[in-house]
């Protein structure tokens, strides 16, 4: 296991149609993040889980945008009915708690999501 | 949601200038602070985890230096080198939850 993996690297879909991204963290990580990143900010928190627990999602995110991690390892992030506005590029990283949570995160090298 | 602010929002150095940025973040509830170095075309990479007021930490021509009870963080750079061209992010850890990114500062160095 050399580090965290995101499939696709790249899509492009037109609008309102539903994609699916998966993200493969490191395998001892029981921590998982997914981020949205847009041009010129940095990071945006959309959800994590602890195991296959989803303990935090966004306020931000609609109820278009749904992640799963059922057995704890690999996770996916669904957008339904994408719009312009979901062009970024989708982060996941991975981590182990440590002690209060203070072990650095592990970033996979991203979806780019292009709507058109 | 947390306020992280991070200054300059970009920076353009030559080589062998020294530069520092800046990473301001509410100082209560404060439990962590991490550092990454986000280089194009790639993910981004860990520098630092901070946690204690006053910490100084040093990897290489890279040191950051960490204040929690103003609630900001210095990351500098010594004799910068074009491979250090990258976006700086910090992100501070607030009740062991979840990390919340600055929007980065964007170094550019060129010779």
């Amino acid at each position: 296991d050399t580090g965290v993996s995101q499939d696709p690297r790249h899509k492009i879909t037109k609008r309102g149609q539903n994609v699916t991204f998966r993200c493969d963290p490191i395998s001892e990580h029981n921590r998982l993040y997914w981020y949205r990143q847009t041009l010129g900010q940095g990071p945006e928190f959309l959800t994590y889980f602890q195991n296959e627990a989803q303990l935090e999602k966004s306020r931000l995110l609609s109820d278009r945008f749904s992640a799963e991690r059922p057995k704890g390892s690999f996770s996916t992030l669904e957008i339904q009915r994408t719009e312009q506005g979901d062009s970024a590029m989708y982060l996941c990283a991975s981590s182990t708690p440590g002690t209060g949570g203070m072990t650095e995160a592990f970033f996979g090298q991203g979806t780019r999501l292009t709507v058109v | 949601i947390l306020n992280v602010e991070q200054s300059p929002q970009s920076l353009h150095v030559q080589e062998g200038d020294s530069t520092n940025f800046t990473c301001s973040f509410p100082s209560s509830n404060f439990y962590a602070l991490h550092w990454y170095r986000w280089e194009t075309a790639k993910s981004p990479e860990a520098l630092f985890v901070m946690t204690l007021n006053g910490d100084e930490k040093k990897k290489g021509r890279i040191s950051a230096t960490l204040n929690t009870k103003e609630g900001y963080s210095y990351l500098y750079i010594k004799g910068s080198q074009p491979e250090d061209s990258a976006t700086y992010l910090c992100a501070p850890l607030e009740a062991a939850s979840k990390l919340t990114f600055g929007t980065g500062t964007r170094l550019q160095v060129t010779l």
